[in-house]
């Protein structure tokens, strides 16, 4: 089965760091993405793991453990614009993606 | 580049009438999938084409739901007689061939339909 868990919310203030946590289970895994989506608009990509270890990207970063089942995604320096739903993103079998809840950030002056 | 397009951004059908959703992919893409998210919820997968092919439909309800990617054309996204339920946002991505990071999902704007 496809099974995906992140927070709901999570608030920071301007310039701090934050860490959001994935959890998963996916039949045939091979891929582990973070969107980012503003409301309204559409999911826009951020990170990609397939290997275990640390990704970073400017501001952002995204950590996989596959035997766990585990992925975090850090912002840090974080800026008003940041304010966006951040989406766990599986992808399985078939190409085919499974979508967290997407976890909703908002930050704060 | 232009990105992933899709039109119309809005529709307002009224109950029983038809919906068409469009979706043109990213140049050089030739794998196309839709997706449906509900207000407050997460984006579900529901079917996945390449050209003239149907790769995957497991996310597509059995009934009043259908898609294509013709051979010319973009992708359409056809909902027949349409219920108050169908009321959703309609994203469309598209890839490219190959594995790994080239199989990247990228998204369009989305079409927000909306039945009266």
């Amino acid at each position: 089965g496809q099974n995906i868990d992140q927070p709901t919310e999570m608030t920071a203030t301007e310039g701090a760091i934050v860490q959001i946590n994935c959890t998963y289970q996916t039949s045939g895994f091979n891929g582990l993405f973070w969107y980012q989506q503003h409301a309204g608009e559409a999911p826009t990509f951020l990170s990609y793991n397939v290997l275990d270890g640390l990704e970073e990207k400017g501001r952002f970063s995204s950590f996989l453990s596959r035997s766990k089942g585990y992925s975090y995604l850090l912002l840090k320096e974080l800026q008003m614009k940041d304010s966006a739903s951040y989406l766990c993103v599986s992808r399985g079998a078939g190409n085919k993606l499974t979508f967290g809840g997407g976890t909703r950030v908002l930050v704060k002056p | 580049n232009a990105g992933v397009m899709q039109n119309p951004r809005h529709l307002v059908r009224r109950r029983g009438q038809e919906a068409r959703l469009r979706c043109s992919p990213m140049k050089g893409h030739s794998h196309v999938y839709w997706y449906r998210q509900l207000p407050e919820e997460g984006l579900k997968f529901m079917v996945y084409l390449q050209k003239e092919n149907i790769i995957d439909e497991s996310g597509m309800p059995k009934e009043r739901f259908s898609a294509e990617f013709p051979k010319e054309g973009p992708s359409i996204l056809r909902i027949q007689q349409v219920v108050r339920g169908d009321s959703a946002a309609y994203f469309c991505a598209s890839s490219p061939q190959g594995t790994g990071y080239e199989e990247t999902q990228y998204f369009g704007p989305g079409t927000r339909l909306l039945v009266l």
